[in-house]
């Protein structure tokens, strides 16, 4: 059972460079997100998924592009790659609404510097 | 707006002694709370998650309370180890926006040998 897992872990993207950071899970997990950890200012959410062909906006989601065509894909899309994108990147995924079942499983993260 | 408050940032304590780990939230309109740690380079582990019917959750030396009235939760770990140096983190999942979990900054805490 790999449970989530994402690619690449490290990744150095110059500034208008596009890029896609890969999240697979093995858990038939509906839920799925990606959040940026940055100093100072915790995890904030950037995209989430409720189940294949649904997405929806976080609270940083400008810049960032995601689709969600099968159960154990997500990936994020970097459009056209920013200093201020620097940061450390987390895949998340869960069980949908429904009491005890919502225990949140986090990705090893992606170290993304972009110069 | 949800937002989530963990007091103090840091914390350093001697082998041996209890830890007390605070998160406190403005909605109290929750569906749960998730208490999580993170090593250094890692990703986050969860290790207890507690409904918003709830009042506590145990497990092992870990022991989370929910006061949802106060907007308060509270995570004590007894008898610290120098292995339970991380950060941990507290998650609130809203009631009315059910995908949108809100995280705190975090306490790093550190115990001494």
């Amino acid at each position: 059972n790999a449970g989530v897992t994402q690619t690449p872990k490290f990744q150095v993207l110059k500034t208008g460079q596009s890029m896609t950071l890969q999240c697979a899970q093995d858990m038939n997990h509906e839920y799925m997100s990606w959040y940026r950890q940055d100093p100072g200012m915790g995890l904030r959410l950037i995209h989430y998924s409720v189940g294949a062909g649904i997405t929806d906006q976080g609270e940083v989601p400008n810049g960032y592009n995601v689709s969600r065509s099968t159960t154990e894909d997500f990936p994020l899309r970097l459009l056209s790659a920013a200093p201020s994108q620097t940061s450390v990147y987390f895949c998340a995924s869960s069980y949908a609404q429904g009491a005890g079942r919502n225990t949140i499983y986090f990705g090893e993260g992606s170290w993304l510097t972009v110069v | 707006k949800q937002e989530v408050t963990q007091i103090p940032a840091a914390l350093s304590v001697p082998e041996g002694e209890n830890l007390v780990l605070n998160c406190s939230f403005t909605d109290s309109a929750i569906y749960n709370l998730q208490w999580f740690r993170q090593d250094p380079g890692k990703g986050l582990t969860s290790l207890l998650l507690i409904q918003s019917s709830q009042r506590e959750q145990t497990s092992g030396r870990l022991n989370a309370s929910l006061d949802k009235s106060s907007g308060r939760s509270t995570l004590y770990i007894a008898a610290s180890q120098p292995g339970d140096s991380a950060t941990y983190l507290c998650a609130v999942r809203p009631g009315g926006s059910w995908g949108k979990l809100q995280f705190g900054a975090g306490t790093q805490v550190v115990v001494t040998p």
